[in-house]
């Protein structure tokens, strides 16, 4: 089956600092989103982006498709963004179901 | 406009009870998938409904199941509860743009 795999499994910042996490996957998708989930366990919806380039104030992605990988940025570093990132994937048959990778786990220090 | 709302939040079960969790999606979406996360087997597909139908299931036993009424709200059930069953459960629903929209979760415990 399609792996999804992300880097670096972990990561400690100063705040401001700027950071790149990385998302490979094996297969053709239709769909790929960037997740981030708060020590609360919510998971909120950072960018649906299968393609292309996207921007949200400090955090921007980037999907290459054709090389099947995705980075997501994170500018000017907040406490806040302390959490775990996910990037999960649908492949092109479309079966409903998203695969997940293993997260990339973001630690902020002020 | 309303987001996903799963209840309870919070759950503490005995071994061999069962369990029915509850996700009303975001309204208009009539798309909703389950997932159970763990520390250590991180996100799985649980399965997912569409229009009252189950269109797929992840690679979980029998004991789990669920059904997705014609208002789209979604419940799992899980019985004869076993000790590894403790986990986040996550529910999302899925409009025309096929992003995926998560609940809060709920946390299950069972001891």
């Amino acid at each position: 089956g399609i792996q999804v795999e992300q880097s670096p499994p972990d990561l400690i910042l100063q705040e401001g600092a700027n950071s790149t996490l990385r998302c490979n996957f094996s297969d053709s998708v239709n769909n790929l989103q960037w997740f981030h989930q708060n020590p609360w366990g919510q998971l909120i919806n950072l960018f649906y982006i299968p393609s292309g380039t996207k921007q949200n104030g400090r955090l921007s992605a980037t999907t290459v498709a054709t090389e099947r990988y995705s980075l997501l940025y994170i500018s000017s570093s907040q406490t806040t963004d302390s959490g775990v990132y996910f990037c999960a994937v649908e492949l092109m048959d479309s079966n409903y179901q998203l695969i997940w990778g293993a997260g990339t786990k973001l630690i902020i220090k002020p | 406009k309303a987001g996903v709302t799963q209840t309870p939040r919070y759950l503490i079960k005995t071994r061999g009870q069962q369990v029915t969790l509850s996700c009303s999606p975001i309204s208009g979406h009539r798309s909703v998938s389950w997932y159970q996360q763990t520390p250590g087997q991180g996100l799985q597909f649980l399965f997912e409904y569409f229009s009252e139908t189950q269109r797929n299931k992840g690679n979980f036993p029998g004991r789990f199941s669920g059904r997705q009424f014609s208002n789209s709200r979604s419940e799992m059930n899980v019985s004869t509860l076993e000790l590894g069953d403790s986990a986040l459960y996550l529910c999302a629903s899925t409009g025309d743009n096929y992003g995926y929209t998560f609940g809060s979760g709920t946390r299950l415990t069972v001891v």
